[in-house]
């Protein structure tokens, strides 16, 4: 079964740092999507960036980007140049893009929560 | 614009009422979820649906219930026997899995037993 973890379940950075949230995941598969979603204090979980497995090139969405390790299967994301808003809960989730049976939903980490110091 | 919309913001159930929290897409997606949040945690799945009429139980599907009578609406009901139902409820919405997208979600409903 596929499964997703996030060893971090706090991290701590300086306004205008760069922090590394670690993700890694299980799979058998060689073609899945991955995820990076933010939930901030109000609750609304908002799509910060995707990753399709067959890419090799890591996905930026302007301060953010992943390190994606195929081989060693681990989703890490970076944001660069932190700012007050990204204080969040970060959770990593992976979708098998196979249609049909009970293996094809987003399978979420227990999440990262972000804390930015001013 | 399309969206996902949950309704209500926050409901109180008093001791073995059942509620019904609703949840309404316009986004032509096939599948629908839900999931619950406790604080501080991650997401449990409850149920979700891939098709009009039909729907699995998640991981905590007990004391809960669902229906999927029209593609747009996947309500969801906690029933007198979900021991306890205090929590955060989200609700979520995808095209098919080869599309290579995520979830849509609504903005929650934070349910309190009073």
């Amino acid at each position: 079964a596929q499964t997703v973890t996030q060893s971090q379940p706090e991290m701590s950075v300086q306004e205008a740092e760069t922090v590394t949230l670690s993700c890694t995941y299980d799979t058998s598969e060689s073609d899945y999507y991955l995820f990076w979603y933010k939930q901030p204090p109000s609750r609304q979980m908002i799509l910060v960036i995707r990753q399709e497995a067959y890419k090799q090139q890591n996905a930026t969405e302007n301060r953010f980007s992943v390190n994606f390790q195929k081989a060693a299967k681990s989703f890490s994301l970076k944001i660069s140049d932190s700012q007050l808003g990204d204080a969040a809960m970060y959770f990593c989730a992976y979708r098998n893009p196979n249609y049909g049976g009970a293996t094809n939903k987003l399978i979420f980490g227990t999440g990262t929560l972000l804390a930015v110091q001013p | 614009d399309g969206g996902i919309t949950q309704s209500p913001k926050y409901l109180f159930r008093k001791e073995g009422q059942n509620v019904t929290l609703s949840c309404e897409q316009n986004l032509n997606h096939d599948a629908m979820y839900w999931y619950r949040q406790d604080p501080g945690q991650g997401l449990r799945l409850i149920y979700y649906s891939q098709i009009v009429n039909d729907f699995q139980k998640g991981d905590i599907a007990e004391g809960y219930s669902v229906s999927r009578e029209k593609k747009e609406s996947f309500p969801l009901t906690v029933t007198s026997a979900q021991k306890n139902p205090t929590a955060f409820y989200l609700c979520a919405s995808s095209t098919r899995p080869r599309d290579g997208y995520g979830y849509t979600f609504g903005s929650g409903t934070r349910l309190t037993v009073v």
